[in-house]
């Protein structure tokens, strides 16, 4: 299976910052990396697809990079809608698809 | 748009079977551009991808779980199911359903269902 790990595992940030999450993946995943945000008692809700690309709907202060085996996910000024934790999952190896252990984002 | 509830007990004695319903509305579960996935998450495992089901009956199922879970569809009713069996505290969890895309690039799990609590205790 694909091992993946997040960092930090938590945050605490102010309104109006610029937070960046990390994700690694213990193989190349090429893009194959998707982020997802999950508030509580809700479900996750998909973000960003194959690395980079914005799902319809997301605010553009949301944006992803990286490819291989390291990835960020940033927010640019950070709004109090964002504070939740955040997942990241590859989709290479689809038996199992994988999901990293998540940052938690909360207000300083 | 598309969206997906999640049904079943809340509460199954350990050994006994987990069954869980997902009834797709406003979309056809024969869509050919979709697979139908389980995902659960617990505190202590984070999220994990049980398996994946097609219209046509193809399943995937995570290899950690495989020896004990089924996943089949109702095209007739557009819903999907999921069985496990055996089940132990281990599996107490909020099990989600999802749409997934049937290609191999790009794959994302979108949307997903509210999710239901699985408690596995006698």
């Amino acid at each position: 299976d694909i091992q993946m790990t997040q960092s930090p595992s938590s945050l605490s940030a102010s309104v109006g910052d610029r937070v960046t999450l990390t994700c690694r993946a213990s193989q190349s995943i090429s893009n194959h990396l998707n982020w997802y945000q999950q508030k509580p008692g809700k479900a996750p809700k998909l973000l960003i697809y194959g690395a980079s690309v914005l799902q319809s709907g997301v605010p553009s202060r949301f944006s992803g990079s990286g490819s291989g085996t390291d990835f960020t996910l940033t927010i640019s000024n950070l709004q109090r809608d964002d504070f939740a934790t955040y997942y990241c999952q590859q989709s290479f190896n689809t038996i199992p698809f994988t999901f990293g252990p998540g940052t938690k984002v909360d207000i300083k | 748009q598309v969206q997906l509830l999640e049904s079943g007990p809340g509460l199954v004695k350990p050994s006994e079977t987990l069954s869980l319903t997902c009834t797709v509305s406003g979309g056809s579960i024969i869509d050919s551009s979709y697979f139908w996935a389980w995902i659960r998450q617990s505190p202590g495992e984070g999220l994990e991808w049980i398996g994946s089901v097609y219209h046509s009956g193809t399943v995937y199922y995570n290899p950690s779980l495989k020896s004990r879970i089924t996943m089949s569809v109702d095209t007739s009713k557009n819903y999907f199911s999921l069985t496990l069996t055996s089940v132990t505290a281990a599996d107490t969890a909020v099990y989600y359903c999802a749409r997934r895309r049937a290609v191999v690039f790009p794959n994302w799990f979108d949307p997903w269902g509210q999710g239901t609590l699985v408690t596995v205790s006698s």
